[in-house]
C-alpha cells in the first residue's frame, strides 16, 4: 500500500524559512518522480513542483520559482521542499503526491503551513 | 496557463440519482485530464486519467468523457460516500493546473 507521510508544516513568519518532508512508503520510491501540489481555500488546488525519479529535472510553478527548492533522497524514501522567502499567499496545506501518467496520483494527507506575523 | 471551469458549483441530488459535472478548458488539452474527488479532512483521490481511464479501485459508477475542451465526469448512480467534491486537472500543458471544483451535496 502506498503510504506518503508529510511533515515539517509550522506557523512561520513572512520573510523565514521552512523545510517540509514527505516519507514515502509501499513502493519503489527512486522509480517514481514526485510533486507538491498546495491547497487553499480561496484559491484552491495549486501544483508547486515536480522533481524526476533521479531528480535530475526540476519543475515550478511560476509564483514559488527561486524561492522553492523540491529535492529527495533515493536511499531514505524521502522528498523535500525547502521554502524560502515565504509569503502570506504561501499559507496552505502541502500535499506530496506520487507523479505518474503526467499526474499527481497518489496523495499524502498534508502539512499545514501558516505564515503569519 | 490553461484555466479549468467547472460547472455547476453545486450540484444537490439524493442518493441512486445520476450526476453530471463538467470541466471546460481554456484552451485544447487533447484527452489529457484527470478527475479527482475530495471529501472533507482528507486529501484528494484519483478517479479518472486520460479523460476517460478509470484509476486503480475506483468502480464503474465513474465515468469521465470528452476531448479537445469540454470534459463530463458522469456518476451513475449516487452512494453516501459519493457525496464530496470532485475537481479536474490537465497536464497537457505546464503548469498542471486544476479546476476550482464542483461540491456534490445531498439534496
Amino acid at each position: 500500500e502506498v503510504q506518503l507521510l508529510e511533515t515539517g508544516g509550522v506557523l512561520v513568519q513572512p520573510g523565514g524559512s521552512l523545510r517540509l518532508s514527505c516519507a514515502a512508503s509501499g513502493f519503489p520510491f527512486s522509480n517514481y518522480a514526485m510533486s507538491w501540489i498546495r491547497q487553499t481555500p480561496g484559491k484552491g488546488l495549486e501544483w508547486v513542483s515536480t522533481l524526476s525519479a533521479a531528480g535530475a529535472d526540476t519543475f515550478y510553478t511560476d509564483s514559488v520559482r527561486g524561492r522553492f527548492t523540491i529535492s529527495r533522497d533515493n536511499s531514505k524514501n524521502t522528498l523535500y521542499l525547502q521554502m524560502n522567502s515565504l509569503r502570506a499567499e504561501d499559507t496552505a496545506i502541502y500535499y506530496c503526491a506520487t507523479y505518474t501518467r503526467g499526474i499527481p496520483d497518489y496523495w499524502g494527507q498534508g502539512t499545514l503551513v501558516p505564515v503569519s506575523s | 496557463e490553461i484555466v479549468l471551469t467547472q460547472s455547476p458549483a453545486t450540484l444537490s441530488l439524493s442518493p441512486g440519482e445520476r450526476a453530471t459535472l463538467s470541466c471546460r478548458a481554456s484552451q485544447t488539452i487533447g484527452s489529457y485530464l484527470a478527475w479527482y474527488q475530495q471529501k472533507p479532512g482528507q486529501a484528494p483521490r484519483l478517479l479518472i486519467y486520460r479523460a476517460s481511464n478509470r484509476a486503480t479501485g475506483i468502480p464503474a459508477t465513474f465515468s469521465g468523457s470528452g476531448s479537445g475542451t469540454d470534459f463530463t465526469l458522469t456518476i451513475s448512480s449516487l452512494e453516501p460516500e459519493d457525496f464530496a467534491v470532485y475537481y479536474c486537472q490537465q497536464r497537457s500543458v505546464w503548469p498542471l493546473t486544476f479546476g476550482g471544483g464542483t461540491k456534490v451535496d445531498i439534496k
